[in-house]
């Protein structure tokens, strides 16, 4: 069976501390998508990164980094510097390569708080 | 400005009720999904259309119907709901079914059933 667990379901920094979001997977297909996405209050399901099973080159983009690692099935989150901006629920995600109706299968969200 | 657009985005309706959540989507994309998020429970897929064809019904009861028109638009009609199916209610599109590199989704429709 296909899972993905985010064991963090709270997590509280300062403005400007480093905080890491942790995901873990399941899966026995070869073939797989990992996505990270962020809610907001509002509500919307932001898109922040896609991974493929096959790469895994980390990835960096301003202050968001990713570390995936096949080894221990983990595709974690980093938020350098982080900010009040920041504070929303960050979610983890896995699609099968061999699905054909595109379902995302998500963790239980980590929200996180940035107080000023 | 996102490019699903979800209406209402607040519903407050009664178990007697006959009500119906609307998803357009600007993006051109030809799949499109319900997802149903309830409070301390991940994410689930209900419902997936393609090309106005549903190929997915992720074991939902039959008191959510959804209906899809043509490739922009996706409603999710409700009746006689229970307590429990208050949850925010997210739509989703992508270019493909099988393309899972622009899965956008919508601000969501939070609705509560009393």
């Amino acid at each position: 069976a296909q899972k993905v667990t985010q064991a963090q379901t709270e997590i509280s920094v300062v403005e400007k501390e480093d905080v890491t979001l942790d995901c873990v997977y399941e899966t026995r297909d070869t073939t797989y998508y990992l996505f990270w996405y962020k809610q907001p209050p509002s509500g919307e399901l932001v898109f922040l990164i896609r991974r493929n099973s096959f790469d895994e080159q980390n990835e960096i983009s301003g202050r968001y980094s990713w570390n995936f690692q096949k080894s221990t099935s983990s595709f974690n989150f980093t938020i350098t510097a982080s900010q009040v901006v920041d504070s929303a629920v960050y979610f983890c995600a896995l699609i099968l390569g061999s699905s054909n109706t595109g379902k995302l299968i998500f963790g239980q969200g980590t929200t996180l708080q940035v107080k000023p | 400005e996102t490019g699903v657009t979800q209406t209402p985005r607040h519903l407050v309706m009664g178990m007697t009720n006959k009500k119906s959540l609307k998803c357009e989507q600007h993006l051109g994309h030809n799949a499109m999904y319900w997802y149903k998020q309830s409070a301390k429970k991940p994410l689930e897929l209900m419902f997936v259309y393609s090309l106005e064809e549903r190929v997915e019904n992720n074991s939902v009861p039959s008191r959510f119907s959804p209906e899809c028109p043509n490739s922009s638009h996706l409603f999710l009609h409700l009746h006689t709901l229970q307590p429990e199916d208050s949850a925010l209610y997210l739509c989703a599109s992508s270019q493909e079914r099988t393309d899972w590199n622009t899965i956008y989704f919508g601000e969501g429709s939070w609705l509560t059933v009393v």
